[in-house]
């Protein structure tokens, strides 16, 4: 039990689109969802705290306009990277919590954004 | 900022047991000790948690020291695939996860 679901795994784009990334719980209901992104060789840092039916809290530095969170459904949560730019080119990680009792977060697969 | 401190990196012989230590000196009384581990271009996997006892599931065993300023992951025979990135976390409840830099593990053949 307990699977959170990432889509796309990889997607390239170019500088100026946006970027929609998709993180479902599949078989149990996150209340709470985070985003998370991480540089090569580097640690996860959180970008945002998703809260079904609110607006999302997003981490200090983190640009608000720049990386939109929707968190519409109990099962769904999506990160939009718009106007992305090369500097945007990261692995984009989602974790839910809920469904694993004291077992703590589950993690999506992540997705490889490249911005070309 | 990340509660935990652990080595950068470390190498294990496959086979061989591989400990890894966490250093958690400030931990309050009502948070877990985590453990998870990310494997290259992957999301982290949960591995095992504790309090304050000694735990130990199908992946590995967690050893706590009785004041629980610290920690050890154990992976009793290890293989080419545990080589991963390993991070000790202390949380509690609803708390957000904060990641610290983890221990980069090799296993060698």
């Amino acid at each position: 039990g307990a699977v959170v679901s990432q889509h796309p795994s990889r997607v390239i784009c170019k500088s100026g689109t946006s970027v929609k990334i998709e993180c479902r719980s599949l078989d149990f209901q996150a209340t709470t969802m985070f985003w998370y992104r991480q540089f090569p060789k580097q640690s996860l840092m959180l970008m945002a705290t998703s809260n079904e039916g609110s607006k999302a809290t997003y981490e200090q530095g983190v640009e608000k306009d720049k990386f939109l969170i929707n968190h519409a459904s109990l099962t769904l949560s999506t990160l939009t990277v718009t106007s992305a730019h090369p500097e945007d080119s990261s692995f984009y990680i989602c974790s839910a919590r809920g469904g694993t009792g004291l077992k703590g977060y589950t993690f999506g697969s992540g997705t490889r954004l490249t911005v070309v | 900022d990340a509660k935990t401190t652990q080595p950068t990196s470390m190498d294990c012989a496959e086979g061989r047991a591989a400990n890894l230590p966490c250093n958690h000196s400030t931990i309050s009384g009502n948070e877990y000790v985590y453990w998870y581990r990310q494997i290259h271009s992957q999301g982290p996997q949960y591995i095992i948690h504790g309090l304050k006892n000694n735990e130990t599931n199908e992946m590995a065993s967690l050893i706590i020291t009785e004041d629980r300023k610290s920690s050890t992951l154990i992976l009793p025979h290890a293989t080419l695939r545990d080589t991963a990135v390993y991070y000790c976390i202390v949380y509690f409840g609803n708390e957000k996860l904060t990641f610290g830099t983890g221990t980069r593990l090799t296993i060698i053949p």
